[in-house]
Order: structure tokens, then C-alpha cells, then sequence
């Protein structure tokens, strides 16, 4: 079955700086990629989802990119904000099966300091 | 409008104990999933129902988890004899349509503690 690694676990940064979250896959078939947030003690919110038939995508500070042949996507958060700081995890799914059941990464713990 | 909540918010079970936990999905949402997350992981995906058909139950740890939605929308998750090993997060999500891609939005969950 599929199989989704995510690095860092952890991630500090200052305001304003960059912030960059890496996901590995291993079911050549999967072909949605979602983003979720989720604030301490509170419900996973999608941020951003990428299909594989696209490479990138972005919405704002948020930018995501897929590279199928390597079976990796990213997350990128430009210009960090304190709100920002949360835990975020990728997913992977295959939608053609007819639903989408989401496999999901351990999670990243993003802090950014004032 | 309303989003998906659930009940109870937390719940403290005695290793043995039976519980069950309710979940109510955004009004006219075909799908509806089931994850179990553990401490500092990930969900896990337990069950997904179209409307009232159990169509995976590939992700129940055990015969003890079972799940149900009877009318296609309230959904219960029941867990018999609780063990330690079931203390986790228990949240479920639903989405509009039994559709490829669609946005799964999450309710707030119920903390499960089995002592």
C-alpha cells in the first residue's frame, strides 16, 4: 500500500524567512496530493492540494510542487508569518479508485519566531 | 453553514469499556471517512462510507472497531473491550460528492483515553 514520508518533523524559522516542507510517496499511482493545517488541539484545514497532472501551484504565500518521476511534492511558505506556526501534513491519495482515501505523512511541527 | 462535529469531545474509557463515538457530517455530504491519529502522527484512515454503504473497512485495527451510518448521515464509530493501544484522536471527515479529488473537511474530533 502506499507509504507517505515527510521531513522535517520540525521546522524553526524567523518571521518573514521561507519555509519549506518535504513529502516522498511510494505508489506510482497516487495522483492528489492535499496540504493539511492543523493547530494545536483543533481540526486538520486544507491549505492547498496539487493534482499529478500538474507541477505547481500556488495561492498566495503558499506554493506547492510535484515531481512524479521521483515520487516527491513540497510544501513552500514564503514571507513566514507567526500564525503560520502549526503542525502541517501532506497526504497522498489515488482518486481514480472512486473515493478519496488519504495516507498521510507523521507531520510537520512549524514554529515561527517573532 | 455548519461544519462536521462530533461527539463526544473527550472521552475516559476503563480498559474493557465499550464506547462510542458520533459524528455528524456537513448536510448533504455523500462521503464519509473515519481516522484514527495517534500522539505527534499523522490520521490514519480506518473506514469510508458512501452514503450508508461501509464500502472499506480496510484501515479497522481489529474486529473490536466497527462503524456505522445507517441513514447515509449521522455516523457512529463503536470500539468494544477498549484497550491502552486505542487511546488516540478519533476524527472523521466528510466531502459533497462520491467524487474523485474533493476537499475532505475534518470535524474537531473526540480525544479518546482508555486507562
Amino acid at each position: 500500500g502506499e507509504n507517505v514520508e515527510q521531513h522535517p518533523s520540525t521546522l524553526s524559522v524567523q518571521e518573514g524567512d521561507s519555509a519549506v516542507i518535504k513529502c516522498t510517496y511510494s505508489d506510482s499511482a497516487s495522483n492528489y496530493f492535499p496540504w493539511y493545517k492543523q493547530e494545536l488541539g483543533k481540526r486538520p484545514q486544507l491549505i492547498i492540494d496539487i493534482r499529478s497532472n500538474v507541477g505547481e501551484k500556488k495561492d498566495q504565500r503558499i506554493a506547492v510542487t510535484l515531481n512524479k518521476t521521483a515520487k516527491h511534492f513540497s510544501l513552500h511558505i514564503t514571507e513566514t508569518q507567526p500564525e503560520d506556526s502549526a503542525v502541517y501534513f501532506c497526504a497522498a491519495s489515488r482518486v481514480d479508485v472512486g473515493y478519496n482515501k488519504l495516507i498521510f505523512g507523521a507531520g510537520t511541527r512549524l514554529a515561527v519566531h517573532p | 453553514g455548519a461544519g462536521v462535529s462530533q461527539s463526544p469531545r473527550y472521552k475516559v474509557a476503563k480498559r474493557g469499556q465499550d464506547v462510542a463515538l458520533r459524528c455528524d457530517p456537513i448536510s448533504g455530504h455523500v462521503s464519509l471517512f473515519w481516522y484514527q491519529q495517534a500522539l505527534g502522527q499523522g490520521p490514519e484512515f480506518l473506514t469510508y462510507f458512501q452514503n450508508e454503504a461501509q464500502l472499506d473497512k480496510s484501515g479497522l485495527p481489529s474486529d473490536r472497531f466497527f462503524a456505522e451510518r445507517p441513514e447515509g448521515s449521522v455516523s457512529t464509530l463503536k470500539i468494544q473491550r477498549t484497550q491502552q493501544e486505542d487511546s488516540a484522536v478519533y476524527l472523521c471527515a466528510s466531502s459533497p460528492k462520491d467524487r474523485e479529488g474533493n476537499e475532505q473537511f475534518f470535524g474537531p474530533g473526540t480525544r479518546l483515553t482508555v486507562l
